[in-house]
């Protein structure tokens, strides 16, 4: 399995607080993805980043924000959570040296409650 | 823009019987092909992908795909599923020019039963 953690794996949290997720690799994978899985719509990509520092919107981007300070670690950030971002968050990781071909790797996932 | 549709969401199948998930595509440009499974309480996993070649794509487990460009589908089959392919299948697509960012489409649950 590819080296991917995910903190936390449940949490559950109010309406209107920040909430931060984790994701850690340690497979020096160049490209990291956070998505969202909901019922009936898939999984759609929030945002990704393709190298530290270096990051763009996904399609449901609005209500977030990412960071990636280093390779190992790329930070999804819900600055004032609302019931709609209920969700279970997946993070992944490709290599990228093959570009959209190479395979993404899915973390464990964070399952998240918004009361 | 590229979408992605699963024509069923549920897909119930005794063992040891044949399965086909159905996959459609909507895209203006090239896209490469992928399925992915996600066990329950697990992350995905790639099953397979299409990027060019023979249309026939097969996993290590059984499981084929056949890319049709004229009926723009990726149908999933396999001639003999067991209890341990209860599991839900996701199709995805990336244009071919992209950053790898991949469009699902909405999954399909795949129950065996004995």
């Amino acid at each position: 399995d590819a080296g991917i953690t995910q903190s936390p794996r449940h949490k559950v949290t109010e309406t209107g607080t920040p909430v931060t997720l984790r994701c850690h690799q340690t497979e020096n994978h160049r490209y990291m993805y956070w998505y969202r899985q909901d019922p009936g719509h898939g999984l759609r990509l929030i945002h990704y980043s393709y190298g530290v520092k270096d990051t763009d919107k996904g399609e449901v981007s609005d209500g977030y924000s990412v960071s990636r300070s280093k390779t190992e670690d790329f930070l999804l950030t819900l600055e004032s959570a609302t019931s709609s971002q209920t969700s279970v968050y997946f993070c992944a990781i490709s290599g990228g040296l093959a570009g959209p071909t190479d395979t993404q790797y899915f973390g464990p996932g964070t399952r998240l409650t918004v009361l | 823009a590229q979408s992605v549709t699963q024509l069923d969401s549920q897909v119930p199948v005794f063992e040891e019987a044949p399965v086909e998930l159905r996959c459609n595509y909507s895209s203006s440009v090239s896209v490469y092909l992928f399925w992915y499974v996600q066990y329950p309480n697990q992350g995905l996993q790639l099953l397979l992908k299409y990027l060019s070649g023979s249309t026939l794509v097969e996993s290590i487990n059984g499981f084929e795909a056949e890319f049709n460009k004229s009926q723009t589908s990726f149908h999933l089959r396999k001639p003999s599923v067991h209890i341990s392919d209860t599991a839900e299948y996701f199709c995805a697509v990336t244009p071919s020019s992209n950053t790898g960012k991949l469009i699902f489409g909405q999954g399909t649950t795949l129950q065996v039963k004995p």
